[in-house]
């Protein structure tokens, strides 16, 4: 059962320190999505990624966000410097296609807390 | 531009009664339609999605929506609530042309006993 994987799980830090959220998309899917879950604003879309390639970040706070794709089995999506602000759930989710109609496979997420 | 309004941010129901979750959607062109389920602690997980063809569309667990391009709108309906199906849900719109997915705020549905 191909999943999507996200490390860690949960992540505390402190505010002004670096952080960087692992995604490992399902084998074979070409485009990746990072999202931003909070009470306050749902679900948010960061940036996507098709065949490794950027091609949308505007939903990114440039000044500390940035998003990459070393390789075709990993994403990160790293914050330096972190903020309270920042606190919030990040999906990472991928797609067999780079088509409309795809359906997109959720990873379990990341919970950030910055203090 | 495309937009997605879910109405109610939350919806509560008894066991064995329906359940009707609302979907609005705007788009200039033809939509592709979905809806997501969150379970606590967990990613989005995808129930249905309309792209072409038939207007009712079944899911998995026993949920079912029917594109209504009239009155623009894509509702989630179960004809009986189970305890399980307690979660957030999430409506979504994409264009033909594009790869981004808009997800509406959210209906969370609580099914009580």
């Amino acid at each position: 059962d191909a999943r999507v994987t996200q490390t860690p799980r949960d992540k505390v830090t402190e505010m002004g320190q670096e952080v960087t959220m692992r995604c490992q998309p399902i084998l074979g899917h070409n485009t990746v999505f990072w999202y931003r879950q909070t009470m306050k604003q749902g679900l948010e879309l960061l940036a996507y990624f098709r065949n490794r390639a950027p091609l949308d970040d505007s939903g990114m706070p440039k000044d500390r966000f940035s998003a990459e794709m070393p390789d075709a089995t990993l994403a990160t999506l790293k914050i330096q410097p972190s903020e309270p602000r920042d606190s919030a759930v990040y999906f990472c989710a991928s797609g067999p296609d780079s088509s409309s109609t795809d359906t997109q496979y959720f990873g379990p997420g990341t919970r950030l807390t910055v203090l | 531009a495309q937009s997605v309004t879910q109405l109610g941010s939350h919806v509560s129901v008894s066991e064995g009664a329906l359940v009707l979750l609302r979907c609005n959607y705007s788009s200039s062109v033809p939509p592709y339609l979905f809806w997501y389920v969150q379970y606590p602690n967990q990613g989005l997980q995808l129930l249905l999605k309309y792209t072409t063809g038939a207007t009712l569309v079944k899911g998995i667990n026993g949920f079912e929506a029917e594109f209504k391009k009239s009155e623009t709108s894509f509702h989630l309906t179960k004809p009986s609530a189970h305890m399980s199906d307690a979660a957030e849900y999430f409506c979504a719109v994409s264009d033909t042309g594009g790869f981004k997915t808009i997800f509406g705020a959210g209906t969370r549905l609580f099914v009580k006993a």
